[in-house]
């Protein structure tokens, strides 16, 4: 199974400053296809988990433009440019190359 | 509007066995591929199961053997039926749409819903 880790564990975050998580796999989820099969989840406080990237930088409907997604290979990073009191909640990030999907442990964003 | 609605989490003893529900709308079930995947504080997010557009079925290593997947058409609903249930089976279950670029079968998940919780204690 593909191992995946996150960084860092917790992050506190000042509104209107940048954010950066980090994401890494146990091997590469670059695709012969030209695609990189990672994608981000944003789980808020008492909702379920919802996507906000998938296929490394793809933005899913209705995701707001202040987050991206980059990254090839086994490293991949998921940025929000400024940071909203929306935001805060658990980042997971999720390899969708191959069987058993298999996710990150997680990143809390809290705000300072 | 698209949504998963899951029911049948409940508190069962060690042994027992348990049936969920994902029931969606807004949607029609046979044409994706659905997930069901779980969520412990202990061990994060857990894809445990799946069933493809053709009927097609996967069970993760931890839950073999004791759980099945399968959906009613007619009634545009998923399930899961897990036997055997242990003290590591507690968490809360979600079902989730599986979408699919060009390769494999379940590339990222999208719907998801609101989850029902499972707990297993004698």
């Amino acid at each position: 199974d593909i191992v995946m880790t996150q960084s860092p564990l917790s992050l506190p975050v000042t509104p209107g400053e940048p954010a950066s998580i980090s994401c890494t796999s146990s091997r590469s989820l670059l695709h012969s296809d030209g695609y990189n099969y990672l994608d981000w989840y944003l789980q808020k406080p008492g909702q379920s988990p919802q996507v906000l990237i998938y296929l490394g930088s793809s933005r899913a409907s209705g995701v707001p433009d202040r987050f991206s997604g980059s990254g090839s290979g086994t490293d991949f990073t998921l940025k929000i440019s400024r940071v909203e009191a929306e935001d805060v909640g658990v980042y997971y990030c999720m390899q969708g190359l191959q069987t058993p999907l298999t996710f990150g442990g997680g990143t809390k964003v809290e705000i300072k | 509007e698209v949504q998963l609605v899951e029911s049948g989490g409940d508190l069962v003893q060690p042994g027992g066995s348990l049936r969920l529900s994902c029931e969606a709308s807004g949607f029609t079930l046979t044409n994706y591929a659905m997930s069901w995947v779980r969520q412990t504080p202990g061990k994060g997010l857990e894809w445990i199961s799946a069933i493809s557009k053709s009927g097609g079925t996967f069970y993760v290593d931890s839950v073999k053997g004791r759980v099945t997947v399968s959906r009613d058409n007619s009634k545009n609903t998923l399930y899961l039926q897990i036997n055997s249930l242990r003290a590591d089976d507690t968490a809360v279950y979600y079902c989730a749409g599986c979408m699919v670029f060009k390769n494999g079968w379940c590339n990222w998940l999208d719907p998801w819903g609101q989850g029902t919780l499972v707990t297993v204690s004698s």
